[in-house]
């Protein structure tokens, strides 16, 4: 079974200063990982995602993951915060050659001006 | 290109009611899959749906059921609603044949169990 670890429940930040959102997951198979960012009343949206090949991956709007194999982890990372990025993050694995997919309990972050 | 609609927005039953929750997918989108959202939860996988049939389903009790139609919209129903099924359901498609492992959510319904 499959199953993921976000270790911060909230992370609160002042606007500019960079961030880092945890995830670690648990698989005895291979896995793709992702993060989805929900902003208050909306659905998810894919924010970014790591399949193969280069273990660090970028989003459109600075956000960035590395996965690291060998810690099981799959950390969220921005440089520098904006207002705008205040919204609950979840981590999340499915199994390969799987839609099915596993989330993580979410990490919200609250930027501050 | 449609993204992936919801109906209804919000919704209140009564405990030992049944519910129907509707989903149309993306254009093009051959997969659907419904998530259970507690409060403070992250998103639990219930069922998913690939051209009509079942393809997998998670830890939910038989009174959760679901359809998919031929234009790959989709239906969840919950029988002899419990408290703890109050949660947000989410739908969301994908391409199933096609491994790009993306899934498109839609805003979701807010279920409310009294």
């Amino acid at each position: 079974a499959q199953s993921v670890t976000q270790l911060d429940s909230q992370v609160p930040v002042f606007e500019e200063a960079p961030v880092e959102l945890r995830c670690n997951y648990s698989s005895s198979v291979s896995v793709y990982l992702f993060w989805y960012v929900q902003y208050p009343n909306q659905g998810l949206q894919l924010l970014l995602k790591y399949l193969s090949g280069s273990t660090l991956v970028e989003s459109i709007n600075g956000f960035e993951a590395e996965f690291n194999k060998s810690q099981t982890s799959f950390h969220l990372r921005k440089p520098s915060v904006h207002i705008s990025d205040t919204a609950e993050y979840f981590c999340a694995v499915s199994v390969y050659n799987t839609d099915k997919l596993i989330f993580g309990t979410g990490t919200r972050l609250q930027v501050f001006p | 290109e449609t993204g992936v609609t919801q109906s209804p927005t919000h919704l209140i039953k009564t405990r030992g009611q049944q519910v129907t929750l509707r989903c149309s997918s993306q254009s093009g989108h051959n997969t659907v899959s419904w998530y259970q959202q507690a409060l403070g939860q992250g998103p639990q996988f219930i069922f998913q749906y690939y051209r009509e049939e079942e393809n997998g389903r998670g830890n939910f009790p038989p009174r959760f059921s679901g359809l998919q139609f031929p234009n790959y919209s989709s239906e969840l129903n919950v029988n002899a609603l419990e408290l703890d099924d109050s949660a947000l359901y989410l739908c969301a498609s994908s391409l199933g044949q096609v491994k790009s492992y993306e899934q498109y959510f839609g805003p979701g319904t807010r279920l409310t169990v009294t």
